[in-house]
């Protein structure tokens, strides 16, 4: 089976810009989760949706939205860039996001940077 | 709120040696903790999970932890250190907030091996 998957793997952006980044869940999964990880710190939560409904947001600004499509797969979007939004975007997905003993899968991630 | 405190961020071992890398966390309930290892410019992968069942708890690549609620530790070990762990691990606590769950990560450590 195929795992979480991103795209892009990499992209560059200017300061102000917008940029869209993409996650498909693992097959079965209706939970996807947004992380950033800037370089030298841990992953930090942005966004949990189940159901194509927001079910949690972490302390992020309005610039940073996101949505989950019917087929459960999601876009993170960023809107005026700043040069510190430049990181590492993860997504994890899970059966429902809801539970204690529930593993989050991650993908590969989306590397950005922001100039 | 769940935190894990992370309490080296760095280690050095040689090949053959064992591994210890330590994990302390605060939670006003019994927590489900997690490790996750990020090898260079990957993603992130589940090397094992504690949720209240054995406190003794078996991963993947000969890893184990040991949950020990008396010390509110969850420290990682392995027997013998092998090139390929050299990575970065994080020891992770999931919050459920109504419906939703987060992941908070520690700062990482990273896993040094020497020949």
């Amino acid at each position: 089976d195929a795992g979480v998957t991103q795209s892009p793997t990499h992209l560059i952006k200017t300061r102000g810009q917008q940029v869209t980044l993409r996650c498909s869940p693992i097959s079965g999964h209706k939970s996807v989760s947004w992380y950033q990880q800037v370089l030298g710190q841990g992953p930090q939560f942005i966004f949990q949706y189940y159901e194509k409904e927001e079910r949690g947001r972490g302390n992020f600004p309005d610039r940073f939205s996101a949505r989950q499509f019917p087929n459960y797969s999601s876009e993170l979007n960023v809107n005026a860039l700043l040069l510190g939004d430049s990181a590492l975007y993860l997504c994890a997905s899970s059966w429902t996001g809801g539970r204690f003993e529930e593993t989050q899968y991650f993908g590969p991630g989306t590397r950005l940077l922001v100039l | 709120a769940q935190s894990v405190t992370q309490l080296d961020s760095h280690v050095s071992v040689s090949e053959g040696t064992p591994v210890l890398l330590r994990c302390n966390y605060s939670s006003s309930y019994s927590p489900s903790l997690f490790w996750y290892v990020q090898h260079p410019n990957k993603g992130l992968q589940l090397l094992l999970k504690y949720t209240s069942a054995a406190t003794l708890v078996k991963g993947i690549n000969g890893f184990e932890a040991e949950f020990k609620k008396s010390e509110t530790s969850f420290h990682l070990t392995k027997p013998s250190a092998h090139m390929s762990d050299a990575a970065e691990y994080f020891c992770v606590v999931i919050t459920i907030t109504g419906t939703a769950s987060k992941l908070t990560f520690g700062t990482g450590t990273r896993l040094q091996v020497t020949l």
